[in-house]
């Protein structure tokens, strides 16, 4: 089946913990995305990739990293500056008609 | 700043019956609208677009109206059933953007038996 992969579905992270968010595509999809959900406010990008070997940050990047050292795969590093990261994660590709297709979420909880 | 303002923040409708949901943008060279669906604990799925050189695009059940002068679109869910019941969310974006899009608040839609 072709889509997105997200995981875990579930993480927990310790203050001052960095963890990492897994996100696989088998769409051939040259963009993806990294989004923020939050209760009522929608989805806010955090970072996102045009191509392998390039990333630009969104509109929240702060206290997130990224890398794109393969096309198939998009990881996001929840970093311990990020003061407020709980939140449900959502990895994006884009094909060429414009469609953004989205995995199935990660969220992300504090201990 | 938001970009895409949608409204109701939530929605209940009786089945049969019609829900609507409204955007409003401020970008001019936005030149794709897409409604997406999502259910609890899962990711947006798309459910219809539109560009504006068409005021009205149906697929199905759903509608979205285009009024390119008012910068605003919604959508319309006709004959609502209780498997619509879910958020939905506008979004707007350029086509030279590489797929950047805003995201509306979302609204959550009940529909009752």
């Amino acid at each position: 089946d072709g889509g997105i992969t997200q995981s875990p579905k579930y993480l927990f992270r310790k203050e001052g913990q960095n963890v990492t968010l897994s996100c696989e595509q088998n769409l051939n999809h040259d963009a993806m995305y990294w989004y923020r959900q939050d209760p009522g406010q929608g989805l806010r990008l955090i970072y996102y990739s045009q191509i392998v070997n390039d990333f630009q940050k969104g509109d929240i990047a702060e206290g997130y990293s990224v890398s794109r050292e393969k096309k198939e795969s998009f990881p996001l590093t929840v970093t311990s500056a990020q003061k407020n990261p709980t939140a449900f994660y959502l990895c994006a590709s884009k094909d060429r008609e414009n469609i953004q297709y989205f995995g199935a979420g990660t969220r992300l909880s504090v201990l | 700043q938001q970009q895409v303002k949608q409204s109701p923040q939530s929605l209940i409708v009786q089945k049969g019956g019609i829900s609507i949901i409204n955007c409003a943008y401020e970008n001019t060279a936005f030149d794709y609208f897409p409604w997406y669906q999502q259910f609890p604990g899962k990711g947006p799925a798309l459910l219809i677009a539109i560009r504006p050189d068409v005021s009205e695009k149906k697929e199905g059940r759903f509608t979205i109206s285009f009024n390119k002068s008012a910068k605003q679109f919604s959508l319309h869910i006709m004959d609502s059933q209780p498997g619509d019941s879910a958020t939905y969310f506008c979004a707007a974006s350029r086509t030279d953007s590489w797929g950047k899009f805003q995201f509306g608040a979302g609204t959550q839609v009940v529909v009752t038996p």
